[in-house]
C-alpha cells in the first residue's frame, strides 16, 4: 500500500479534460515538490511535470496544483496520446525516503 | 539533451550480487543528485535510493537498507548500485534518473537495466 494514493484508473475521450490526483500528508506531498511521470507499456518512465515545471517537450495542456496535502495533474484537451500509466512522487521528511504513488491508468476512449 | 545509460544487469541466483552502472552523457553529472527507482513485473515504481553531488547524503528505502550500497564516481559520470543477497523479488527494471538535489523528484531518466533473480 502506497503512501501517496492516486486513483486506479481515470478515463476520458479526445479534447476532453481530465485531473488525476495524488494524496499524501504534511510531511511529504505538504511540504515537498511533486514528481509526475508518464510510463507507456512499461517503457522507462518520462517526466511530465516537476514541481510547477513543465520539462521540455511537455505540451502545456498540461498543468498542476496542490491543495494542503493533495497533489493534482490535469490535462486539457486530452489527446490519444497522453494514455498511460500516470505516478506521482514526493520526498517525505518523517520517513526521509522518497514515496511514489501507486499509479493511475488513464485511458483515452 | 543528457543521456543516462545502465548496464550491469542480468540473471542471477538467489543469494548473488550484482553491480549496476549508470554512466551520464551530454549533461554535468556533477550538478545533480541521483536515484535508483526499480519496478517489478506489472507493478508500479518503487524508490531504491538517493544519492548527493558529493555524496554526503544517501538515503535508501528502509526494506532494502543493508543489502543495496548506492555510490557514485564523478570523475566518471557513473552511478552505481550494488546489490547483494538478492532475492526473488528484488527482480525489477532498475531505471537511474538525475534530480536537481536529493529530496527534489526525479527528472531525466535512464532506460533501465532488467535484473532477474532466479533459481
Amino acid at each position: 500500500q502506497s503512501a501517496l494514493t492516486q486513483e486506479a484508473s481515470v478515463s476520458g475521450t479526445v479534447g476532453q479534460k481530465v485531473t488525476l490526483s495524488c494524496t499524501g500528508s504534511s510531511t511529504n506531498i505538504g511540504s515537498y515538490f511533486v514528481g509526475w511521470y508518464r510510463q507507456v507499456s512499461h517503457g522507462p518512465p518520462r517526466t511530465v511535470m516537476l514541481g510547477n515545471s513543465l520539462p521540455s517537450g511537455i505540451p502545456d495542456r498540461f498543468s498542476v496544483s496542490k491543495s494542503g496535502t493533495t497533489a493534482s495533474l490535469t490535462i486539457s484537451g486530452l489527446q490519444p496520446e497522453d494514455e498511460g500509466d500516470y505516478y506521482c512522487s514526493s520526498w517525505d521528511h518523517s520517513l526521509e525516503t522518497r514515496l511514489f504513488g501507486g499509479g493511475t491508468r488513464l485511458t483515452v476512449l | 539533451e543528457g543521456q543516462l545509460v545502465e548496464s550491469g544487469g542480468g540473471l542471477v541466483k538467489p543469494g548473488g550480487s550484482l553491480r549496476l552502472s549508470c554512466v551520464a552523457s551530454g549533461l554535468k553529472f556533477d550538478d545533480y543528485a541521483m536515484n535508483w527507482v526499480r519496478q517489478a513485473p506489472g507493478k508500479g515504481l518503487e524508490w531504491v535510493a538517493s544519492i548527493s553531488v558529493r555524496s554526503d547524503y544517501i538515503f535508501y528505502a528502509d526494506s532494502l537498507k543493508g543489502r543495496f550500497t548506492i555510490s557514485r564516481d564523478n570523475s566518471k559520470k557513473t552511478l552505481y548500485l550494488d546489490l547483494s543477497n538478492l532475492r526473488v523479488d528484488d527482480t525489477a527494471f532498475y531505471y537511474c534518473a538525475t534530480s536537481e538535489a536529493v529530496r527534489r523528484p526525479p527528472d531525466s531518466w535512464g532506460q533501465g537495466s532488467l535484473v532477474s533473480v532466479t533459481s
